[in-house]
């Protein structure tokens, strides 16, 4: 499976800020996704990032909050933008298993929004 | 909307006993299933895949899918208190392939 590194690994930030995380893959992917998981909730989709295409995002979620880019098959970022106590959450990276039909997931990124 | 459920716990069991954790999901086309393990304050970790009826052990794992009930588990025999976590199940949605998760169930082994 791939080695995915996200940083920050955790970030405490004041509301209306934007905080950019990233995440690095040690092979080639053709997918990577962006996780949000709230509080003692499961993982909510936010979108997919394919290289070279602009990220396709699920309902609730929409780009203008949350800016993502793929330059190359190693690397995205997820912006959270303008953001609220609401924001506050784990925020993850997966890429998807290649052959395998998985997706293996980085370490997180936990933020919290004063 | 295409959905996977699970009990959320807490299952809470003695160590050395098995613990079965269960998990029914709503699209009847998808072909793919995982078990997740997320110890609290980490990321999920993949444990187990499942694409055919019938049961696949591996280790002290199997886990068991019944594509006609649409029902998948996952045995853990001789529960062990660093077992303890939260088993998400996720179903891979057979028409956009994206993997839909579970909210997940709570394991608690007793030493």
């Amino acid at each position: 499976s791939a080695v995915i590194s996200q940083k920050p690994s955790r970030d405490i930030c004041q509301r209306g800020t934007s905080l950019t995380i990233q995440c690095q893959v040690d092979s080639q992917v053709t997918m990577m996704f962006w996780y949000r998981q709230q509080p003692g909730q499961s993982l909510t989709l936010i979108a997919t990032a394919n290289q070279g295409s602009e990220a396709t995002y699920e309902s609730g979620f929409v780009i203008d909050k949350f800016p993502i880019s793929r330059p190359n098959l190693t690397f995205s970022t997820l912006t959270v933008s303008n953001m609220s106590p609401e924001d506050s959450s784990i925020y993850l990276c997966s890429v998807d298993g290649g052959t395998e039909e998985t997706q293996y997931f980085g370490p997180g990124t936990r933020l919290l929004v004063l | 909307q295409k959905e996977v459920e699970q009990n959320s716990g807490p299952l809470s069991v003695p160590e050395g006993a098995i613990a079965s954790l269960n998990c029914t999901y709503s699209d009847r086309v998808s072909q793919s299933f995982f078990w997740y393990r997320q110890y609290s304050g980490k990321s999920p970790e993949l444990i187990m895949s499942i694409y055919s009826n019938g049961d696949k052990e591996d280790g002290r794992f199997t886990a068991q899918l019944n594509k006609a009930s649409q029902y998948v588990s996952l045995l853990i025999r001789d529960s062990q208190p660093s077992d303890s976590a939260t088993y998400l199940c996720a179903v891979k949605d057979g028409a956009t392939n994206k993997l839909i998760f579970g909210t997940g169930t709570l394991l608690a082994v007793q030493p």
